[in-house]
């Protein structure tokens, strides 16, 4: 079984809204991932957490803030978005962070901010 | 910058026919590299994963991987409409704090009946 799970399928925010995002594994998986895509676009990495810590943050505006709160969960808060925020947000998680690791994705959220 | 790059494509084959993906990539330390499938408005599905130099086969599916060449290329035997879709060349690059997928532009295909 290689799924995540994300939550929620799609999400309508304000500009000055607050909203997270949930990611779920069940894998075992160790490692998570933050990815951003847009229309036509690869994927664009955004966070990485290695054993519930952040292990690389790609310069990312503060108005995204991740959190690992177990080994199974990864949140991402959202606070203030722009227009040009709205996406789609996917997880990954892979066994851990490591050479050749595959990474599986979930569904993703696709958000747009008004 | 290290960089993977495909042809956007679209690229277009017959029902039944071999699509031939093709990915290149600048970093000479990547060991490890991904195809990912992604139909429009889903997200990527792994199809294959490679590590060693020469060919891995899995069903209608072909991998192969030049180390020397610094390519990747995946075949698709017997293709069919429903592997339209945009097909994402990843390659694996470690940062001193872990690792980061590096992907392509993506090569959209399309399989006509």
């Amino acid at each position: 079984d290689t799924e995540v799970t994300q939550t929620p399928k799609h999400l309508v925010m304000g500009m000055t809204n607050k909203k997270s995002l949930k990611c779920e594994q069940h894998m075992g998986h160790r490692a998570m991932y933050w990815y951003k895509q847009k229309a036509k676009k690869p994927p664009e990495l955004m966070f990485v957490y290695s054993y519930e810590k952040l292990s690389i943050n790609e310069s990312v505006p503060s108005r995204f803030s991740p959190e690992c709160p177990n080994s199974s969960l990864l949140n991402l808060h959202l606070h203030a978005l722009q227009p040009e925020d709205s996406a789609l947000y996917l997880c990954a998680s892979s066994q851990e962070d490591g050479e050749g690791e595959t990474q599986y994705f979930g569904p993703g959220t696709r958000l747009l901010v008004l | 910058q290290k960089e993977v790059e495909q042809n956007s494509g679209p690229l277009s084959v017959p029902e039944g026919a071999i699509a031939s993906l093709n990915c290149t990539y600048s970093d000479r330390g990547s060991q490890s590299f991904f195809w990912y499938r992604q139909y429009s408005g889903k997200s990527p599905e792994l199809i294959m994963s490679i590590y060693s130099n020469g060919d891995k086969e899995d069903g209608r599916f072909t991998a192969q991987l030049n180390k020397a060449s610094q390519y990747v290329s995946l075949l698709i035997r017997d293709s069919q409409p429903s592997d339209s879709a945009t097909y994402l060349c990843a390659s694996r690059m470690i940062y001193n704090q872990g690792g980061k997928l590096i992907f392509g532009q993506g090569t959209e295909l399309s399989v006509k009946p």
